[in-house]
């Protein structure tokens, strides 16, 4: 199984920092690699998918950079509503696997 | 926008078979892959496995003994079998788009609200 390890797991920030988390695969995935944001009591959000595109509607403020087997989601100046869940998912062979999730608290 | 919904008992006794479906809205589920996922209380994500149109499907080595996935065409809407539960397989399960015909911009761009299935005595 490829292991997705996802830092920090928690991460304290103020409301207009820029905000960097990352995932790391065993193996390379090319950029088989999806970002989701979560909210509690709902289901995960889709924000980037192949590694750096931003789905339809999410903020600019969210970009995804990486390939092979170093990932990065970047917020570029937080807001209040982004503080959340965030995890990362492989999708390049079976099994796929999530980063074990970021807790983005407020400061 | 293509809409998922899961559905099915929510309590469960130990060594009972989990059975839930997710019905799709808005599209079709031929052509695609569908997913299911599932979330402990407080916990992460666990990719259970996939299948295909075709009924082809891959599972979680995990817990590939114990999992079954079916897809029914005709009613548009795909299905998860888990048998043996116990107290460990108490979480929020997820139903999921997974690939598509267009490629990577389909990957997990839609998911159902999630079920708790609960497994206690």
């Amino acid at each position: 199984d490829i292991q997705m390890t996802q830092s920090p797991s928690s991460l304290s920030a103020s409301v207009g920092d820029r905000v960097t988390i990352t995932c790391r695969a065993s193996q390379g995935i090319g950029i088989d690699l999806v970002w989701f944001q979560q909210k509690p009591g709902k289901d995960p959000k889709r924000l980037i998918y192949a590694a750096s595109r931003l789905q339809s509607g999410v903020p600019s403020r969210f970009s995804g950079s990486g390939a092979g087997t170093e990932f990065t989601l970047t917020i570029s100046s937080l807001q209040p509503e982004d503080f959340a869940t965030y995890y990362c998912l492989q999708h390049n062979s079976d099994p796929y696997t999530f980063g074990q999730g970021t807790d983005l608290e407020i400061k | 926008q293509v809409q998922l919904q899961e559905s099915g008992p929510g309590l469960l006794k130990p060594s009972e078979t989990l059975s839930l479906t997710c019905s799709v809205s808005g599209g079709s589920v031929i052509s695609y892959y569908w997913a299911w996922i599932r979330q402990p209380a407080g916990k992460g994500l666990e990719w259970i496995g996939h299948i295909f149109t075709s009924g082809n499907t891959n599972y979680n080595p995990s817990l590939r003994s114990r999992v079954t996935m079916s897809l029914d065409t005709s009613k548009n809407q795909f299905s998860l079998k888990m048998s043996s539960v116990t107290a460990a397989d108490t979480a929020v399960y997820y139903c999921a788009r997974d690939l598509g015909p267009g490629g990577h911009s389909t990957r997990y761009d839609s998911w159902g609200q999630g079920t708790l299935v609960t497994v206690s005595s």
